[in-house]
């Protein structure tokens, strides 16, 4: 079975404080995706992976910054987190060998910023 | 650009009630995926149920159909004799075959009330 595992399941931090989430997949997938979610949106992409140290802009990249520095893992960060960025981060992999590149999602990461 | 539409914000049922939930989509592309996931509230999505674009076979999987129509471009889900656990948000979501992304609707929270 695939495995998505997020490295926090709720997090508070202040406004300003600089943010990590983490992501690590352990099925070897390519693609990998950090989502938002708000009540009534559905999920947003933020930014999405293909490959190790490629990245691209999902849509709304604003206020955030990524990092895949290993296949595994595919890091979100806030460099200053508002309150605005309150809101449920799930992260995602697919592989690309697949017509499908159907996405297994983590468990999502519950973040406050006060 | 892709778009999915749920009209459906929230359907409350009695358990063994069948629940229809409504998925339209837009999309320029002549090969694309479609997708119903499912996020119960401990907050991960869960696979479901997936259609291309070249299969318009309707199935049935154990509690599960869907009714897949190009020509409304519907890809519609339904949940059998309902059960307690289904309670969930229930999210549709359209890949085209040039994107690596999802496109989500905004999802439809479904109680199933005993």
């Amino acid at each position: 079975d695939v495995k998505v595992t997020q490295s926090s399941r709720y997090l508070v931090k202040r406004t300003g404080e600089k943010v990590f989430l983490e992501c690590v997949q352990d099925m070897d997938h390519e693609n990998m995706f950090w989502y938002r979610q708000d009540p009534g949106l559905g999920l947003r992409l933020i930014y999405f992976s293909y490959d190790v140290k490629m990245k691209e802009k999902g849509d709304i990249p604003e206020g955030y910054s990524v990092s895949r520095e290993k296949k595994e893992r595919f890091s979100l960060i806030l460099e200053s987190a508002s309150t605005n960025q309150t809101s449920m981060y799930l992260c995602a992999s697919s592989f690309v060998g697949s017509p499908w590149m159907s996405q297994y999602f983590g468990p999502g990461t519950r973040l406050l910023v006060l | 650009a892709q778009k999915v539409t749920q009209a459906q914000t929230e359907i409350s049922v009695v358990e063994k009630e069948d629940v229809t939930l409504d998925c339209v989509y837009e999309t320029r592309d002549t090969t694309y995926y479609l997708f119903w996931y499912k996020q119960p509230p401990s907050g991960e999505l869960v696979f479901l149920i997936r259609r291309n674009s070249f299969d318009e076979q309707n199935e049935i999987s154990g509690r599960y159909s869907w009714n897949f129509q190009k020509s409304t471009s519907s890809f519609n889900f339904t949940i059998t004799a309902s059960q307690v656990v289904d309670s969930a948000v229930y999210f549709c979501a359209l890949r085209g075959s040039n994107d690596y992304k999802l496109s989500f609707g905004a999802g439809t929270t479904v109680t199933v009330r005993a």
